[in-house]
């Protein structure tokens, strides 16, 4: 079955603080794999985007890497904010099809 | 990037009662997405619209549900008879090459 998983379900920090999110997959054939950020009550907003070939992928704090032989990511997120607590989801594609295969996602707690 | 604005932000509705939720893209698309999300789980894929046409369509996309784009702009998504467990966020989203771009989401409450 295609799935995303993702751990840990939930984490909380210290601000300033750096943390690792980890998403693994079964999702087969692939695509891309999609991190967003995702507000209470809001819609997903992208973070990176990685194809098959992409083993690393940065957006200012955040940086995803991708490996498609254990297809296995992480994201990264360095000297954290208290804006950054939301859920992060990890987005797997299926080749040759319209859909997105979410993951449950992992929530994130800053504290100051 | 483009913008996805979704109306309304919030529906309460009886069971069994139709509603219709809307998006509404800021600029031309023709790649137009529903998902939704029950409250704790994840997002899931309803429905993938291209070209004036359903292009692809999940399990929970039952006869129940259906959408349009009836004036080239507006992007709907309704549901004929709601049931209790059609409460959740709806998401609307747009590819546009570079990616998907989601809206805010529709929180249907049904009672």
């Amino acid at each position: 079955k295609n799935q995303v998983e993702q751990s840990p379900q939930s984490l909380i920090i210290l601000e300033g603080k750096n943390c690792t999110l980890q998403c693994n997959y079964t999702v087969s054939p692939f695509s891309n794999l999609r991190w967003y950020k995702q507000d209470t009550g809001r819609g997903p907003v992208s973070l990176t985007i990685m194809t098959f070939s992409e083993n690393t992928k940065s957006n200012g704090r955040y940086t995803a890497t991708l490996d498609a032989d254990t297809k296995q990511s992480s994201l990264h997120i360095t000297a954290s904010q208290l804006s950054d607590s939301a859920s992060y989801i990890c987005v797997v594609s299926y080749a040759n099809t319209d859909k997105l295969i979410f993951g449950t996602g992992t929530r994130l707690q800053v504290f100051p | 990037e483009p913008e996805v604005t979704q109306t309304p932000s919030h529906q309460v509705t009886q069971m069994g009662q139709e509603v219709i939720l809307r998006c509404v893209p800021i600029s031309n698309h023709l790649y137009f997405y529903w998902y939704r999300q029950i409250l704790g789980q994840k997002v899931e894929f309803l429905v993938s619209f291209y070209n004036n046409e359903i292009s692809e369509k999940s399990e929970i996309f039952d006869d129940q549900f259906s959408v349009e784009r009836p004036d080239g702009s507006n992007f709907t998504l309704k549901i004929r008879s709601t049931k209790l467990e059609d409460s959740a966020m709806y998401f609307c989203a747009i590819f546009w090459g570079e990616g998907y771009t989601f809206g805010s989401g529709t929180r249907l409450t049904v009672v």
